[in-house]
């Protein structure tokens, strides 16, 4: 166990719809970051947030977007869901500082139907 | 821009073989560098990491050092098994000044055969 929470594990919606994926760090990590893995591709980086800022950006699309509350957790909210849009969604905590490694969550699987 | 590139899989070996796997990047500045593995069904798991030039990162068997001059990598074990079977990611994490990206590589499929 990572010590990442992500909720839920599975979600299926149709086209057009929105949803929000969630993610709670482990404890004292305040660094989070969210990937998508499609079928037969590695990990896109879409975001990065640090003590609720956002620190660094990827390849997000303009309709999805992401917040880190002051608790911590994150979510990551997918909207005018479209086909392309299944995949599975990482979420990984870290402490933010340089030399640490990253702790994935199990991924919330999403089929857009 | 910064990048990671791994050797395409699948990687299939029969059981006790030796293997490696490739692992190039570019960055700007003194990245640190990961391997996470990924088994079915899962999310990943850190299998090693360095954190400067000639560091040597490992971890059940497996081995990977950090070469600034041929900004590599590389993934080894000297027997594979079985259980090893699974994906493995390399990625780098960009220092301070480059915004503290975590980057990975688009992963290699290892199938070891009993």
């Amino acid at each position: 166990d990572s010590g990442v929470t992500q909720t839920p594990k599975h979600l299926i919606t149709a086209t057009g719809q929105r949803v929000t994926l969630r993610c709670s760090p482990r404890s004292g990590d305040l660094s989070v970051y969210w990937y998508q893995q499609s079928l037969d591709q590695g990990l896109q980086f879409l975001i990065q947030y640090y003590n609720g800022e956002e620190r660094a950006k990827g390849n997000i699309l303009e309709r999805f977007s992401a917040q880190q509350f002051p608790d911590l957790h994150s979510e990551l909210n997918l909207s005018s869901l479209e086909l392309g849009d299944s995949a599975l969604y990482f979420c990984a905590s870290s402490d933010g500082t340089m030399n640490t490694e990253a702790f994935f969550g199990q991924g919330t699987r999403l089929t857009v139907v | 821009g910064d990048s990671v590139t791994q050797m395409e899989g699948p990687v299939t070996l029969s059981e006790e073989a030796f293997l490696t796997i490739n692992c190039t990047y570019t960055a700007t500045g003194y990245p640190s560098l990961f391997w996470y593995v990924q088994y079915p069904g899962e999310g990943l798991q850190l299998l090693l990491k360095a954190t400067k030039a000639d560091d040597k990162g490992s971890n059940k068997g497996f081995e990977a050092t950090y070469r600034k001059e041929t900004t590599s990598f590389h993934l080894e074990k000297g027997s594979v098994q079985v259980s090893d079977s699974a994906v493995y990611f390399c990625a780098l994490l960009l220092p301070p000044g480059s915004s503290y990206k975590l980057i990975f590589g688009s992963g290699t499929r290892l199938l070891v055969r009993p």
